[in-house]
């Protein structure tokens, strides 16, 4: 089945930098890629995501990019606030994007003032 | 906007009780799954149900679970005999039409702590 890996598993930056976080995936059939973001104790929300017929996304700060060759993804955030500082997973989905999701091990920002 | 909601927020009990977790997807959505995350680790896929029946389960969701949908509001999770190691939050999520966006929108959680 899908294995999806991301790394790092922590990402510490100071505010206003950049922030990359990358994930690989096994499965040449996933088609659909999402970024979830899980606050302390909250629900997980997607914050973008992207399928497989296209190379990248972007959404004011937030911009993701796909190289399905490779089987990776990478989330770009940029111009980090303090309010960005969170737990981020990826995750890949077969087929329709109606099935589950696989996720990654997750990465944990911390933005510093 | 619409949520995912999720009953109880927190669920304590004793090993090998019954634990019933209950989730309302937001209303139009056709697809429901349930998750679940132990603590500080990944969110991880338990099962899906589509039509009023199991689409796919992974190897977690042995015997001692069962899904169930009894109205057209509510989507149960049951764990018959809980043990130590289903101590986690379990998150319920629900995605829309087919051909329309996939994204999977979760609830808050339900943390169960087995004692």
């Amino acid at each position: 089945g899908e294995n999806v890996e991301q790394h790092p598993s922590t990402l510490s930056v100071q505010e206003g930098d950049s922030a990359v976080i990358k994930c690989t995936y096994s499965d040449s059939a996933s088609n659909y890629f999402p970024w979830y973001k899980q606050e302390l104790g909250k629900r997980p929300q997607l914050i973008i995501d992207i399928r497989s017929n296209v190379g990248e996304k972007k959404d004011q700060r937030i911009a993701v990019t796909l190289n399905k060759t490779a089987k990776h993804f990478s989330l770009h955030i940029t111009e980090t606030q303090p309010e960005d500082s969170a737990v981020y997973f990826c995750a890949a989905s077969l087929n329709t994007g109606f099935q589950k999701l696989v996720f990654g091990t997750g990465t944990r920002l911390l933005v510093s003032p | 906007e619409p949520e995912v909601t999720q009953t109880p927020s927190h669920q304590v009990t004793q090993m090998g009780q019954e634990v019933i977790l209950r989730c309302v997807p937001i209303s139009n959505h056709l697809y429901f799954y349930w998750y679940r995350q132990i603590l500080g680790q990944k969110v991880e896929f338990l099962v899906s149900f589509y039509n009023n029946e199991i689409s796919e389960k992974s190897e977690i969701f042995d015997d001692q679970f069962s899904v169930e949908r009894p109205d057209g509001s509510n989507f149960t999770l049951k764990i018959r005999s809980t043990k130590l190691e289903d101590s986690a939050m379990y998150f319920c999520a629900s995605s829309g039409l087919a051909g329309r966006n996939n994204e999977q929108f979760f609830g808050p959680g339900t943390r169960l702590t087995v004692l």
